[in-house]
């Protein structure tokens, strides 16, 4: 299996708070992406990144910032969280080194609820 | 736009039989992967299968196969001899092309369930 993890693996916070949740991998990956899930909207890509500080927005960036200061780490950060950013979040890495071969590994996913 | 269209929102299948699952796509690309992901009810996501575009042959991993038809931008997955350790969300993906965009494409996913 992949080693990648995410923490934490369930949270509840407050609305208006600030949360933080990590990814971190042990493959070497250069890409690295966040993703929602919430019923009937499959996976939506939040941010990812191609590198030491090199980030990229997805679909459903607002409300959402990241940060890649090392290879092995991937933080996604709610600057202010809302009720509607209650999902699962996955964490996931690629090589996508050869051609178009750019299968995903994943991590176990964060539930996070805000109340 | 690129996109991928599952049209099937559930299915089911009896135990032991065989069931396709239908993924559509949109590309402008000539070489490219597709790919099939399971997620059980545990929410890991698993990588069933995977097809290279330029290939002709339809890829097969045990009792998962496609059948993939490049014209019709159609990639397909079938499971045989379906079991109950198959009942889970399967999604179809592909992968955006473009620079630094290296991302993966996703359907909205189908909901299997397996009745014994």
């Amino acid at each position: 299996d992949a080693g990648i993890t995410q923490s934490p693996r369930h949270k509840v916070t407050e609305t208006g708070t600030p949360v933080t949740l990590r990814c971190h991998q042990t493959e070497n990956h250069r890409y690295m992406y966040w993703y929602r899930q919430d019923p009937g909207h499959g996976l939506r890509l939040i941010h990812y990144s191609y590198g030491v500080k090199d980030t990229d927005k997805g679909e459903v960036s607002d409300g959402y910032s990241v940060s890649r200061s090392k290879t092995e780490d991937f933080l996604l950060t709610l600057e202010s969280a809302t009720s509607s950013q209650t999902s699962v979040y996955f964490c996931a890495i690629s090589d996508a080194g050869t051609g178009m071969n750019t299968e995903a590994f994943f991590g176990q996913g964060t539930r996070l609820t805000v109340v | 736009a690129q996109t991928v269209t599952q049209s099937q929102p559930e299915m089911s299948v009896q135990e032991a039989e065989t069931v396709t699952l239908s993924c559509t796509y949109d590309t402008s690309e000539s070489d490219y992967y597709l790919f099939w992901y399971k997620q059980p009810p545990s929410r890991q996501m698993i990588l069933v299968i995977r097809q290279e575009a330029y290939k002709q042959q339809n890829a097969t991993e045990n009792r998962f196969s496609v059948n993939f038809q490049k014209a019709a931008k159609s990639f397909s997955l079938k499971i045989s001899d379906s079991q109950l350790g198959d009942a889970a969300m399967y999604f179809c993906a592909y992968p955006s092309q473009g620079g630094n965009n290296r991302k993966l494409i996703w359907g909205l996913g189908t909901s299997l369930a397996v009745n014994p």
